[in-house]
C-alpha cells in the first residue's frame, strides 16, 4: 500500500501525559499536513511542511504541540501534557504540490485523553 | 469564523435518484474548491476539485457547479448509488501568490445517506 499511513490509529492516554503520532506520507512528496477533526466539525489546520522545512502553524497549535519532519520524508507530532480538549481525530496528509492543492490523507490517530 | 459552510448536516436520496450537496464560502481569495469524501474510520479521499475560474467541472457521476458571484459551490451525484454514502466535506484554499496559504479549509461536512 503506498498511501498515507499513520501510526497509532488509536491512542488513549491520561490528562497530563505526553503523546506522540507518526505519519508517513506518500514517497514522492514533498509537502506534509498535520489536521485535527473532532465530532461535528471538519478537518481544521494545523500545521505543513514542504520538505523539513515547518512553513505554516496555526494558532491552533499551542506551545505544547510540536511538529517534525528531520529529514523530509516521515512526521512526528507530539503533545505534552496532554489536555482532556486534545481528544480528536488527527489527520495527516501529504501532496506533491498540484495546482489544484489535493492533499491524499491517512486514516488519522484517535486520541483519547481521560 | 467559518469560512466554508456546510449548512445541511445531513441529506437523504433514493438510490437512483440525484444528490444535492451544496457549499457557501466567504472568502474572496478562494481558488480552488476540493470535495473530499469521508467513511468511518478512515480519512477523507479527494473526490473532485475545481477553479475558480471554471463554473462546472465533471468527472463521471460527479458535478461540481461554482457560483462565483454568490460564492456557492454544489457538487451533484448522478446517479446516486448506496456506495456514495457518506459524509462529504467541501474544502478552499487561497491562491498563494496573493498572499493565501496551502492549507485547506474545510466545511463541517454532510452526511449523505443513499437508500436501496
Amino acid at each position: 500500500d503506498t498511501g498515507v499511513s499513520q501510526n497509532p490509529r488509536h491512542k488513549i492516554t491520561k490528562r497530563g501525559q505526553n503523546v506522540t503520532f507518526r505519519c508517513d506520507p506518500i514517497s514522492e512528496h514533498n509537502r506534509l499536513y498535520w489536521y485535527r477533526q473532532t465530532l461535528g466539525q471538519g478537518p481544521e489546520f494545523l500545521t505543513y511542511f514542504q520538505n523539513e522545512a515547518q512553513l505554516e502553524k496555526s494558532r491552533l497549535l499551542s506551545d505544547r504541540f510540536s511538529a517534525e519532519r528531520p529529514k523530509g520524508s516521515f512526521s512526528t507530532l507530539e503533545i505534552q501534557r496532554t489536555e482532556q480538549g486534545d481528544s480528536a481525530m488527527y489527520l495527516c496528509a501529504s501532496s506533491p504540490g498540484q495546482v489544484n492543492n489535493e492533499q491524499f490523507f491517512g486514516p488519522g490517530t484517535r486520541l483519547t485523553v481521560l | 469564523d467559518q469560512q466554508v459552510k456546510q449548512n445541511s448536516p445531513s441529506l437523504s436520496v433514493q438510490e437512483g435518484r440525484i444528490s444535492i450537496l451544496n457549499c457557501d464560502y466567504t472568502n474572496s481569495m478562494f481558488d480552488y474548491f476540493l470535495w473530499y469524501k469521508k467513511y468511518p474510520a478512515e480519512g477523507p479521499t479527494f473526490l473532485i476539485s475545481i477553479s475558480s475560474i471554471k463554473d462546472k467541472n465533471e468527472d463521471g457521476r460527479f458535478t461540481v457547479f461554482l457560483n462565483k458571484s454568490a460564492k456557492h459551490l454544489s457538487l451533484h451525484i448522478v446517479p446516486s448509488q448506496p456506495g456514495d454514502s457518506a459524509v462529504y466535506f467541501c474544502a478552499a484554499s487561497a491562491d498563494l501568490f496573493q498572499g493565501g496559504s496551502e492549507k485547506l479549509v474545510f466545511g463541517k461536512g454532510t452526511k449523505l445517506t443513499v437508500n436501496p
